[in-house]
């Protein structure tokens, strides 16, 4: 299985920062990722796709970039809701799998 | 917008078989793949399995003896069943929609499951 790792676990930051949050896969995984935001007691939402194909009405201030085995996720200036635990997917090979998740808090 | 929504019983007891299925709002039931996923409390996201509109599927090996997934185009949904069932299978259950390569573009609300005699 390809095992993905998010760095960093935690992380604080204000209204106004911009984060970046990265992701490792143990193998190469080309442009294969995507990545997902979570909120407390509610489903994933899909952020960013490959190729940026998925185009969901998700804000421009999230961007994603990477290939091979690292990746980014970047918010240029963080909102109030975008405090959430966000997680990375590989889409390359089964099975699927996830990293262990950064939760961004205030 | 597609909407998912899934159904089936919250406690299930050891040794049995969970079942679960995932109502799918429109006809897109044959344009897009189906996934389950699973999440035990302040846990990642596991990826269970995926049905295609083909009926193909594919499963996570770590699960492959326990489960199987099915479409029912006729009646806009798609199942999980999960067999001989220990704690360890307690979890949030979503079922997801998406393309080939994106990624899983829609969500059910997610149903907790849980294992316990």
């Amino acid at each position: 299985d390809i095992r993905l790792t998010q760095s960093p676990s935690f992380l604080s930051a204000s209204v106004g920062d911009r984060v970046t949050i990265t992701c490792r896969a143990s193998q190469v995984i080309y442009n294969l990722l995507a990545w997902y935001q979570q909120k407390p007691g509610i489903a994933p939402k899909l952020l960013i796709s490959p190729s940026s194909t998925y185009q969901g009405g998700v804000p421009s201030r999230f961007s994603g970039s990477g290939s091979g085995t690292e990746f980014t996720l970047t918010i240029s200036s963080l909102q109030p809701e975008d405090f959430a635990t966000y997680y990375c997917q590989q889409l390359n090979s089964y099975p699927i799998t996830f990293g262990q998740g950064t939760r961004l808090e205030i | 917008q597609v909407q998912l929504q899934e159904s089936g019983p919250g406690l299930v007891k050891p040794s049995e078989t969970l079942s679960l299925t995932c109502t799918v709002s429109t006809d897109s039931i044959r344009d897009y793949y189906w996934t389950w996923f699973r999440q035990p409390a302040d846990k990642r996201l596991e990826w269970v399995g995926r049905v295609y509109p083909t009926g193909e599927t594919n499963y996570n090996s770590s699960l492959e003896s326990r489960v199987t997934l099915s479409l029912d185009m006729s009646r806009n949904h798609f199942s999980l069943k999960l067999t001989s069932v220990t704690a360890a299978d307690t979890a949030v259950y979503y079922c997801g929609g998406g393309r080939q390569f994106v990624g899983t573009e829609f969500w059910g609300q997610g149903t907790l499951v849980t294992v316990s005699a």
